[in-house]
């Protein structure tokens, strides 16, 4: 079964702190992964896909298939990437968005 | 360039009355998706359709049915609305093959 993970509901830090909200997932085949991002009561926009690899906002992310994570990583966070971060696969013979349940970034001052 | 657009943004319903959702893209995106968000669940896929004229069930579809109506808009309908269905609701569009998904701003629904 397809799967995402987000252990973390919450994550805490400190400005300047590193930041990794963790990420795992089930797939039989080759996924095709995304973070997605949602500020507070805003629509979701897509942050990173591991196809293009590039960083968004100083995030990066990078799927390791032999651990089957795609953990997403800023080395120093700041007050404005406070947001509900969404670790998502795309099933590709459903094209369907498969999302985990989401990780709640704080970053406070 | 609106994206995906999605109306109303809140509602409040009382249990047994009935309300559609309306979605529309201006991407000429083939796949349209319903998605219900609630805290600590993520984000439920309840319907999709991969082109017009066709739509499938995803991982919540009771209580809810779909229309597809042309390659812009895909409405989401509930039929008799309960207070389980009271959540986030948004709309998303993607090209086939594509990047990821286009998400509409959301419609808060409460049932009470």
């Amino acid at each position: 079964a397809q799967r995402v993970t987000q252990p973390e509901k919450l994550l805490s830090v400190f400005k300047g702190a590193p930041v990794e909200l963790k990420c795992n997932y089930s797939y039989s085949g080759s996924p095709e992964l995304f973070w997605y991002v949602q500020y507070s009561r805003q629509r979701l926009q897509l942050l990173l896909r591991h196809i293009s690899r590039e960083s968004i906002k100083g995030f990066t992310a990078d799927l390791n298939k032999g651990e089957t994570s795609f953990h997403l990583k800023k080395p120093f966070a700041q007050e404005e990437d406070s947001a509900m971060y969404y670790c998502a696969l795309i099933s590709s013979n459903t094209d369907k968005l498969i999302f985990g349940t989401g990780t709640r970034l704080q970053v406070f001052p | 360039n609106a994206g995906v657009t999605q109306t109303p943004k809140f509602q409040v319903l009382k249990t047994g009355q009935s309300m559609t959702l309306q979605c529309a893209q201006d991407m000429n995106h083939n796949s349209m998706y319903w998605y219900r968000q609630d805290p600590g669940m993520g984000l439920r896929l309840i319907y999709y359709s991969a082109s017009e004229g066709t739509t499938d069930k995803g991982e919540v579809p009771n209580g809810y049915n779909v229309s597809r109506l042309n390659k812009r808009e895909f409405s989401l309908r509930l039929e008799s609305a309960a207070p389980s269905q009271t959540s986030v609701y948004f709309c998303a569009s993607r090209e086939s093959g594509g990047n990821g998904y286009t998400f509409g701003s959301g419609t808060r629904l409460t049932v009470v």
